[in-house]
């Protein structure tokens, strides 16, 4: 089974300062972990991924992402939050070889001059 | 690379009418492809898997007759719901997996949505 939790549904920066989306999971395999990325009325964006290479992640638009397992994490950061970040964030999480992805609840980031 | 697109992007019936929805791998093959149903500020929730060439996977408590999946090629699969209702209503994503084995497989590539309104 396999699981991800979000830890805050709504996140709320000032432009130019810090990002951070957190995200836990829970896996009975080594997982594979995802950030996507929804703006409004539109489909999913990948933001990056982690498959058990590196686990500090860089994604696009200056996102990136650390897998952390002693902490079963993986926070979505980025170092200076732009007025188009305003989104929905999905964390997700991959695990057991199989084709289905887990999604979390979502973290709505809102970004403020 | 990697895109998805979907046809229409939104879509307003009667009740009582069925609608197609497209979703096409512009740049790559997918042998599998996903179709998600997601709720006002919900997350998504996966409603069927679709192989080429063999018949839908749905999950539990999505109903395969109301709507129906068709994985023509390799670069399409539509989405049907039959005799739609109100309660029909909502935001459809698909999603597309590109071959090869290996870590990273399970990667999706999205689609853009199809709004759907039924009256």
């Amino acid at each position: 089974a396999q699981s991800v939790t979000q830890l805050d549904s709504h996140v709320s920066v000032s432009e130019g300062t810090p990002v951070l989306l957190r995200c836990n999971y829970s896996s009975s395999y080594s997982p594979s972990l995802f950030w996507y990325v929804q703006h409004p009325n539109k489909g999913l964006q990948l933001l990056l991924k982690y498959t058990s290479a590196a686990t500090l992640v860089k994604g696009i638009n200056g996102f990136e992402a650390e897998f952390k397992k002693s902490e079963t994490s993986f926070h979505l950061t980025k170092p200076s939050a732009h007025m188009s970040d305003a989104a929905e964030y999905f964390c997700v999480v991959s695990a057991g070889g199989g084709n289905k992805l887990t999604f979390g609840t979502g973290t709505q980031l809102k970004v403020e001059l | 690379g990697a895109v998805v697109s979907q046809h229409p992007s939104w879509v307003i019936c009667k009740s009582g009418t069925s609608v197609k929805i497209e979703c096409r791998s512009l740049d790559f093959q997918a042998t599998t492809m996903f179709w998600y149903r997601q709720f006002p500020k919900q997350s998504l929730m996966l409603m069927a898997t679709s192989n080429e060439g063999s018949k839908a996977t749905y999950e539990q408590g999505v109903e395969k007759d109301k709507f129906l999946i068709n994985h023509a090629s390799l670069t399409l699969s539509t989405l049907t719901v039959t005799s739609a209702h109100p309660e029909d209503s909502s935001f459809y994503i698909c999603s597309a997996r590109p071959p090869g084995g290996g870590r990273g497989r399970e990667t999706q590539y999205f689609g853009p949505g199809t709004r759907l309104l039924v009256l």
